[in-house]
């Protein structure tokens, strides 16, 4: 069953402006990942962020993660079309640790 | 090449046939995944495997079959397809699973008809 569910399903922005997605989540976990995945293509890692944190950069990048409201938001600043993708958030939680997807934002960056 | 390479790309098989989806990685991965993705229900884990000849099932692994005699290597079958799974496969590879970024091929559109 999915763990991770985003917000918005879909997004669409100008240029330039800053997107902000959202993940909530169900039970406790170890650590949350953002993946971007454009068209046709396979997942490609962006960012993770254990449980013990709270916000994390990379780039154009920011993560947050609220343990409390198990929740976490990915922010992109600054955005270029190239970001037109969907993003995933997937969670590890258990003993087993597997990743667990929730369903996608797709992004849509106009130039 | 170093990475992660899912043949075919595409495929078209019949209702009921066998086919099998291979996957290869280069890093010597302990951890490799199926997940299939389909319009709605993001990605789904169909098995997966911690090292050569182990293998556990994930969330949706009726109907589907792996094995995992080397490292390197993660074959997929669909003993007899039916249309539900019709569907984009993805294999993915880890140094750990969960706590360390997943490495995905480039997918494998399966068409059953």
């Amino acid at each position: 069953s999915q763990q991770g569910e985003e917000d918005p399903q879909a997004l669409s922005i100008q240029e330039g402006e800053n997107a902000t997605m959202n993940c909530s989540y169900k039970t406790s976990i170890n650590n949350l990942q953002w993946y971007r995945q454009n068209s046709g293509r396979g997942l490609v890692h962006l960012i993770l962020i254990r449980s013990n944190e709270r916000e994390k950069h990379s780039g154009r990048l920011r993560v947050t993660l609220d343990t409390s409201k198990k929740s976490s938001s990915l922010l992109i600043t600054a955005s270029r079309a190239a970001d037109t993708a969907s993003y995933f958030c997937a969670d590890s939680s258990g003993s087993a640790r597997q990743l667990t997807f929730g369903s996608g934002t797709q992004l849509t960056v106009l130039p | 090449d170093a990475g992660i390479t899912q043949s075919p790309r595409y495929k078209i098989t019949e209702t009921g046939r066998q086919v099998t989806l291979m996957c290869h990685q280069t890093w010597s991965h302990s951890y490799m995944f199926w997940y299939r993705q389909d319009l709605g229900h993001g990605l789904r884990l169909i098995y997966y495997s911690a090292a050569a000849d182990i293998t556990d099932k994930g969330e949706v692994p009726d109907g589907y079959v792996v094995s995992r005699s080397k490292t390197e290597n993660f074959p997929l079958t669909l003993e007899s397809a039916t249309r539900s799974q019709t569907s984009v496969y993805f294999c993915a590879s880890s140094d750990e699973v969960g706590t360390a970024e997943a490495f995905f091929g480039q997918g494998t559109r399966l068409t059953v008809v």
